[in-house]
């Protein structure tokens, strides 16, 4: 099993949605969580990290679920400046296990 | 200057050349890594330095060759390169290993020809 799954979309939306991302790991240890944002040919940026239950940050809301070991990324309100791709990103040991990453489209 | 920086940003090389990678943290951060990113593929960790030393090495060909002269600085030899190992490279920074979020450079795009 991967260490980070995560549907590779894409997922093309209109502006003004609401668009939410899932995300399994497999390592039931792990204590913190992250989203990252990458944009075309550009390198990721930390969007969101998830240490408890939640976090919320504007329109973004990323939510954990230890018992079925998944995390979530909502998005409302979708602006243009929102098409990217999203990378789940899950802490083990020294190093930082990557899903392939979802990619968001939003429309005009 | 601050964040994380890479050099060069664009790289082609021929598979008997060899070239070296730079990247440089300002951020005061004890922890460094390389990672590969092909198309279609997640991040592959290739390295991992925590205040200068090694503790990281993902069974990564030796034609690659990391070098961690202090905390700050970190560079990628190539050699001998194949077409495959054409990427982004990326280089990261952490306060510690673990769990903290990383912090990355712009990438290196390599293609080897």
């Amino acid at each position: 099993r991967k260490e980070v799954e995560q549907d590779p979309g894409p997922f093309n939306v209109p502006e003004g949605a609401t668009v939410a991302f899932n995300c399994t790991y497999s390592n039931s240890a792990s204590q913190s969580f992250f989203w990252y944002r990458q944009d075309c040919r550009k390198e990721p940026k930390l969007l969101m990290s998830v240490y408890s239950s939640g976090n919320e940050d504007g329109r973004f809301t990323a939510q954990l679920n230890r018992a079925s070991q998944y995390i979530s990324l909502l998005i409302r309100d979708s602006k243009l400046s929102d098409s990217a791709t999203y990378l789940c990103v899950v802490p083990g040991g020294n190093q930082f296990y990557f899903g392939t990453g979802t990619s968001l489209t939003v429309i005009p | 200057e601050t964040g994380v920086t890479q050099t060069p940003r664009h790289l082609v090389m021929g598979m008997t050349n060899k070239k070296s990678l730079k990247c440089e943290q300002h951020l005061g951060h004890n922890a460094m890594y390389w990672y590969k990113q092909s198309a279609k593929k997640p991040l592959e960790l290739m390295f991992v330095y925590s205040l200068e030393e090694r503790v990281e090495n993902n069974s990564v060909p030796s034609r690659f060759s990391p070098e961690c002269p202090n905390s700050s600085h970190l560079f990628l030899h190539l050699h001998t390169l194949q077409p495959e190992d054409s990427a982004l490279y990326l280089c990261a920074s952490s306060q510690e290993t673990g769990d903290y979020g990383y912090t990355f450079g712009s990438g290196t795009r390599l293609t080897v020809v």
